[in-house]
């Protein structure tokens, strides 16, 4: 069974890095055609789909946190990583991972939720 | 950017009733690429419906989706005390991907 685990600090400074790694087990994320995605919830609110990368390696960032935001994925260690600079407190929020198939049929895989609080 | 507006924001029924859930969108979203989730506190979402239509591995028959272009609905035929949470719905067909902003239904 497929299982994802993000990790990372739970609390970060403003103007800092938020850095996140999700690992996958239960399956090998080398095989197969994914989307490698970060979503994220602010307490009480909605979802907010952050980006992913594919397989192949493009990457597909929402445009609000481009210029701050690299995903990544190491497909030796299983795991995949999210990078966010020059955070404030309008970053704060549970970060999801998951795993999404492109092909037929979709299927989706996600990680139970890390909260990150941004404060100094 | 894709708007999905979901509507109502919250459904109050009892256990037993019909669901009817909406999602529109502000734009055509390509291949029908429209699916649905579930989330419950504390829990990370649930996929139910992919291509509009399609329900996830696992799901049950009384969780239908239906629409196309620019209009979606989400039907829970029966529901039943574990159906109460929040809805959301997402595009994947343009990027980038995007969610609705969640319908609650809750025990009325």
């Amino acid at each position: 069974q497929v299982q994802l685990q993000e990790s990372g600090p739970g609390l970060v400074k403003p103007s800092q890095t938020l850095s996140l790694t999700c690992t996958v087990s239960g399956d090998s994320s080398s095989s197969g055609s994914y989307f490698w995605s970060w979503i994220r919830q602010p307490t009480g609110k909605g979802l907010e789909w952050i980006g992913h990368i594919h397989t192949s390696g493009s990457t597909n960032y929402n445009p609000s946190l481009k210029s701050r935001l690299t995903i990544s994925v190491d497909t030796s260690k299983n795991q995949f990583s999210l990078r966010l600079s020059s955070v404030t407190a309008a970053d704060t929020a549970v970060y999801y991972c998951a795993r999404v198939s492109s092909n037929w049929p979709r299927e989706d895989h996600w990680g139970q939720g890390t909260l990150v609080t941004v404060s100094s | 950017e894709i708007v999905l507006t979901q509507s109502p924001g919250t459904l109050s029924l009892s256990p037993g009733e019909r669901a009817t859930l909406s999602c529109r969108a502000s734009q055509i979203i390509f291949g029908s690429y429209l699916a649905w989730c579930q989330q419950k506190p504390g829990q990370a979402p649930r996929l139910l419906i992919y291509g509009a239509s399609n329900r996830a591995t696992g799901i049950p028959d009384r969780f239908s989706g239906s629409g196309s272009g620019t209009d979606f609905t989400l039907t829970i035929s029966r529901l039943e005390p574990e159906d109460f949470a929040v809805y959301y719905c997402q595009q994947y067909g343009n990027s980038p991907w995007t969610f609705g902003q969640g319908t609650k239904v809750e025990i009325k």
